[in-house]
């Protein structure tokens, strides 16, 4: 049974600051590694994949990977209050199948 | 706005009706995901689709939760004799096979469920 598992927070940073969102993974064969943002009442939306070790960059989001670790973050640097949403990590299998999501990291960005 | 549509976007009923929700994917996505979320926990597997083929469905999946994608294009989920429980958001994905792994969900907008 595959897991994925977050802290469900709160997790509050004030405006501007980094926060950081973190996810760990228990199937050692997972292959892919997706962050969604989710705002209430709304559908998951992509923010980044990523699929090597090491970090990927776009714009204020940074998706960490170390699969030794079987851990994968999230960092949003220069935090808006538009950022507060749930956070879900997903990961899935190398054939793209399985997809299984994290509970989500509710975050609140302070103004 | 995706480009993944759901129908209908909020359904009420009384518990014991059966309901039917549609998914329109992508047009040109072969694969199509459906997901349950409540309230406080991510998305949950249902079942998914490889064009008109439902290759996995979930534990979840009861006898009275049916799936179907008959052309490979739209899906529709029913359920049947709706209980309580079933209250949920319904959520549709689609994706396209590309690289081993590499594939990227994409959610339509979700049909809230209310069962009284």
């Amino acid at each position: 049974q595959k897991e994925v598992e977050q802290n469900s927070g709160p997790l509050s940073v004030p405006e501007g600051a980094i926060a950081s969102l973190n996810c760990t993974y228990s199937d050692r064969v997972s292959q892919s590694f997706f962050w969604y943002r989710q705002y209430s009442g709304k559908s998951p939306e992509l923010i980044m994949s990523i699929y090597s070790n090491g970090d990927k960059e776009d714009g204020r989001f940074t998706a960490q990977l170390n699969k030794a670790s079987q851990y994968v973050s999230l960092l949003i640097r220069d935090s808006q209050p538009s950022d507060s949403a749930t956070y879900l990590c997903a990961v899935t299998d190398n054939y793209g199948q399985n997809f299984v999501f994290g509970p989500g990291t509710r975050l609140s960005v302070l103004p | 706005d995706t480009g993944v549509s759901q129908d209908p976007r909020h359904k009420i009923t009384k518990r014991g009706q059966n309901v039917t929700f549609r998914c329109d994917p992508i047009s040109e996505h072969n694969r199509l995901y459906w997901y349950r979320q409540t309230l406080g926990q991510g998305p949950e597997f249902l079942t998914y689709f490889q064009n008109e083929a439902q290759l996995e469905k979930s534990r979840l999946l009861s006898d009275r939760f049916s799936a179907e994608r008959p052309k490979g294009s739209f899906s529709t989920l029913e359920i049947q004799r709706t209980e309580q429980g079933d209250s949920a958001m319904y959520l549709c994905a689609s994706s396209l096979t590309g690289l081993a792994g590499q594939e990227t969900q994409y959610f339509g907008p979700g049909t809230r469920l209310l069962v009284l």
